[in-house]
């Protein structure tokens, strides 16, 4: 499944430092979806794209910031990072809101906050 | 909104044995169920929709609409299950219905 792919695959960041976690879909799938998984929380939702241009909040979006000028390309960015942000990042696409065949995951990506 | 529960964040069986692993839901409607994989150091796969009624890797899962479950199953768990799976809900964009359910994860003893 190398139609959608997340960089960098790790990560180590300082505290206060801005950092953008890239995911990118090659299947013209108009949404996107960006979770996080910790132990003990499963996956949560932080935000997700019904199309270019168009965002919404998840459950957990707090200090995060997305944006989707293309299709293809829905990147998350950590404004100003933190220790409670040290997670494994996965980006997500589905061909629409409605799918029967559900989400596409990347390999996710393992930010390390110091 | 729909809503999943699953209610074992871990859970051992010997190889051999049979393995179920728990996922109730919480609304009303038809529902529409999937559950997902993630081998270790993995991304997440999907494993199964019970739209399809199909059998992976030997692992089936019934919608129990009167007890609201949509349990997974395998007969005879192996070391290769070992893995975490998570219940969700079919993404809708009603209601934002993109919420997983927590994650159970499954270690099989040789």
């Amino acid at each position: 499944d190398a139609g959608i792919t997340q960089s960098p695959r790790y990560k180590i960041t300082e505290t206060g430092r801005q950092v953008t976690l890239m995911c990118h879909q090659t299947w013209s799938h108009s949404y996107m979806f960006w979770y996080r998984q910790d132990l003990g929380h499963g996956l949560r939702l932080i935000y997700y794209s019904a199309a270019a241009d168009i965002t919404d909040k998840g459950e957990v979006p707090d200090g995060y910031v997305v944006s989707r000028s293309k299709t293809e390309n829905f990147p998350l960015t950590l404004e100003s990072a933190t220790r409670s942000q040290t997670s494994v990042y996965f980006c997500a696409s589905s061909e629409s809101g409605q799918s029967s065949y559900g989400y596409t995951f990347g390999s996710g990506t393992r930010l390390t906050v110091v | 909104a729909q809503r999943v529960t699953q209610p074992e964040k871990l859970l051992s069986v010997f190889k051999g044995a049979p393995v179920e692993l728990k996922c109730n839901y919480s609304y009303s409607g038809s529902p529409e169920l999937f559950w997902y994989v993630q081998y270790s150091r993995q991304r997440l796969q999907l494993l199964l929709r019970h739209i399809s009624r199909e059998s992976i890797k030997g692992f089936t899962a019934d919608l129990n609409k009167g007890e609201t479950s949509f349990h997974l199953k395998k007969p005879f768990a192996q070391e290769e299950d070992s893995a975490m799976y998570y219940c969700a809900p079919y993404p809708t964009n009603t209601g934002n219905q993109f919420y997983f359910g927590t994650g159970t994860s499954l270690t099989v003893i040789p």
